[in-house]
């Protein structure tokens, strides 16, 4: 079961670029990376899913190097609205791929 | 194309007694996984069903059971309420593609409070 480390918290300002980085030392060859957005009381968003290099969707972009045991969330030019929880999971795969959450990273966006 | 629906979206019980949630699946989904958020943690697995059976449970007492219907949509049933139930309870869906790469879809919750 890979174990996922992303720091507690992270702070930025209105239209920057902002990168959090997890780690996952344990990550199984047939795990893939999931990223999750949760704002207070509602349900986690998903936001990207990646196994290796890199992948890119309308709203984040995920970096996975090669030997795979961290991978990096980018947002690219961050709002006020993207203050939230972001969790960093790695399923536990097989039959049912529950999801284990940590902490996350709280993002503070300011203006 | 409607998301994950859950009802109720609050709920207020007293310890002891029992209530039942409910979620329905995206369309197209036939599983459905329950979590547990107490305030200021990440979401808990409770258990998850397909093909209308437990598959997988989570640390939780036999006081936490649910249901799956053919429909897919599920329930979630939790017995003499302690104070420590108070949470949100997240249902979320996936289509099962043997892969374990399936991706769950979260419903909005519903907000358990215990007095």
């Amino acid at each position: 079961l890979a174990k996922t480390t992303q720091p507690i918290s992270m702070d930025s300002y209105e239209g920057q670029e902002v990168n959090i980085t997890c780690s996952h030392n344990n990550i199984a060859t047939n795990d893939y990376i999931t990223w999750y957005q949760q704002f207070p009381s509602q349900g986690p968003r998903f936001i990207i899913q990646g196994y290796k290099t890199k992948v890119t969707n309308e709203v984040a972009s995920l970096f996975i190097p090669a030997d795979r045991k961290s991978s990096t969330l980018s947002l690219p030019r961050v709002s006020l609205s993207d203050t939230a929880v972001y969790y960093c999971l790695v399923p536990t795969g097989g039959a049912t791929n529950k999801l284990i959450f940590g902490t996350g990273t709280l993002l503070a966006v300011q203006p | 194309d409607a998301g994950v629906t859950q009802s109720p979206t609050h709920l207020i019980k007293t310890r002891g007694q029992q209530v039942t949630l409910r979620c329905s699946p995206k369309s197209g989904h036939d599983t459905v996984s329950w979590y547990q958020q107490a305030l200021g943690q990440g979401p808990q697995f409770i258990f998850q069903y397909y093909e209308e059976e437990e598959r997988q449970r989570g640390n939780f007492p036999d006081r936490f059971s649910g249901h799956q219907f053919p429909n897919y949509s599920s329930e979630l049933n939790v017995n003499a309420l302690l104070l420590g139930d108070s949470a949100l309870y997240l249902c979320a869906s996936s289509f099962d593609q043997g892969a374990g790469t399936d991706t769950q879809y979260f419903g909005p919750g519903t907000r358990l409070t215990v007095l």
